[in-house]
């Protein structure tokens, strides 16, 4: 059984500091690393995908992956009040079924 | 480019009651896949397709959810008897086939069952 765990939050962050969200994951053949953004009443919005071990920088986004630890996080740079959403950490293990395993979520405040 | 369309949006039934969902995949992307999302909680996969073919459909429950995908490009989903419990949002996806299976979701169906 494939699991991704996230802590489910609220996790409340000032205006204009870091934000860091964490993400395990279960199934060590994983090869593709997701975190997806999603806004109350809307779908999941893809911000940032990683492959290998280390950061991955995107605008205010950085990514990282440690494959040995079996660990995958998200900083958010500058927060700023619109990055108030829940964050969804997905995970693809590749072979036959493509299908992603999601986590629960983790959701964030920005407080002004 | 055009992202996921799905429709329709919101669906309100009687128990028992059947649903249909449409969705449209982005042009070009061979895989589509159906979720479902439950408040509070991540997507979870029901049925995978690669062009007209099923992949992976272990997780749908066949007894009363059935999905195709007609020419390989848009797909239905059905859900008959509907019970309490599928209250939820259905999500389509779809990808390009690669190693990386980056999955850009639509606007999703808010399912509600009374």
């Amino acid at each position: 059984q494939k699991e991704v765990e996230q802590n489910s939050g609220p996790l409340s962050v000032p205006e204009g500091a870091i934000a860091s969200l964490n993400c395990t994951y279960s199934d060590r053949v994983s090869q593709s690393f997701f975190w997806y953004r999603q806004y109350s009443g809307k779908s999941p919005e893809l911000i940032m995908s990683i492959y290998s071990n280390g950061d991955k920088e995107d605008g205010r986004f950085t990514a990282q992956l440690n494959k040995a630890s079996q660990y995958v996080s998200l900083l958010i740079r500058d927060s700023q009040p619109s990055d108030s959403a829940t964050y969804l950490c997905a995970v693809y293990s590749g072979g036959g079924a493509d299908g992603l395993t999601f986590g629960k979520g983790t959701h964030l405040i920005i407080q002004p | 480019e055009a992202g996921v369309a799905q429709s329709p949006r919101y669906k309100i039934i009687e128990k028992r009651q059947s649903v249909a969902f449409w969705c449209n995949p982005i042009s070009g992307h061979a895989t589509l896949y159906w979720y479902q999302q439950i408040l509070g909680q991540g997507p979870k996969l029901l049925i995978q397709f690669q062009n007209n073919g099923v992949v992976d459909d272990s997780q749908l429950p066949k007894d009363r959810f059935s999905a195709e995908r007609l020419k390989g490009v848009d797909s239905t989903l059905k859900i008959q008897p509907a019970k309490l419990e599928d209250s939820a949002v259905y999500l389509c996806a779809s990808s390009l086939i690669s190693d990386y299976n980056e999955q850009f979701f639509g606007p999703g169906t808010r399912l509600t069952v009374l």
